[in-house]
């Protein structure tokens, strides 16, 4: 199957600070999602992304296929915005299922 | 606020209880999925419903039972768990099964 690896594993900033996740996957893929866990085990949706560049406030990701990654930047980080971020991707004839990285866990201290 | 609906958020059982979990989502989703996650991982398929079919099952064990009553409801019901199957249980929902995924807010589960 494929394998998602995301880097890094932990991340501490300081409130104001900007930052960049990425995510690798092993094989071609039809979708990839970026999803925030908050500290209450909230799973939200963030980005829909299987290609290019899209933008949602203080986040924005791109994805380039085919280099097989994706990347999370985070502006001028909250604490609000701690908690772990998850990138999961779909293969088609793999049978359409959600593959989840290990994910990175974020701590925005203020 | 989540569009994807789970009840009970948290869930306190005996190894012999029986009890369910419940989702509903009214977005017009005609795909439905159960996940488990442990603490400090990532969230693992258990099963998907396709237009009210099971498609998948992730070779999960006989004590948790699947059942999708109709478009909008997916339930899970529990039945002689171990301690080891206390864990986050996170329903979510898709257009189909190549859309992107909703997840509810879960419901945690204890079993003792």
């Amino acid at each position: 199957g494929i394998q998602v690896e995301q880097s890094p594993p932990d991340l501490i900033l300081q409130e104001g600070a900007n930052s960049t996740l990425r995510c690798n996957f092993s094989d071609s893929v039809n979708n990839l999602q970026w999803f925030h866990q908050n500290p209450w085990g909230q799973l939200i949706n963030l980005f829909y992304i299987p290609s290019g560049t899209k933008q949602n406030g203080r986040l924005s990701a791109t994805t380039v296929a085919t280099e097989r990654y994706s990347l999370l930047y985070i502006s001028s980080s909250q604490t609000t915005d701690s908690g772990v971020y998850f990138c999961a991707v779909v293969k088609w004839s793999s049978g359409s299922r959600l593959t989840f990285g290990e994910g990175t866990q974020l701590t925005v201290n203020p | 606020d989540t569009e994807v609906t789970q009840t009970p958020k948290h869930l306190v059982m005996g190894m012999t209880n029986k009890k369910s979990l419940k989702c509903e989502q009214h977005m017009g989703h005609r795909a439905m999925y159960w996940y488990k996650q442990k603490a400090k991982k990532p969230p693992e398929l258990m099963f998907v419903y396709s237009y009210e079919k099971l498609s998948i099952n992730e070779s999960v064990p006989s004590r948790f039972s699947p059942e999708c009553p109709n478009s909008s409801l997916l339930n899970l019901h529990l039945h002689a768990l171990q301690p080891e199957d206390s864990a986050l249980y996170l329903c979510a929902s898709s257009q189909d099964s190549g859309s992107p995924l909703h997840f509810g807010n879960g419901t945690r589960l204890t079993v003792t």
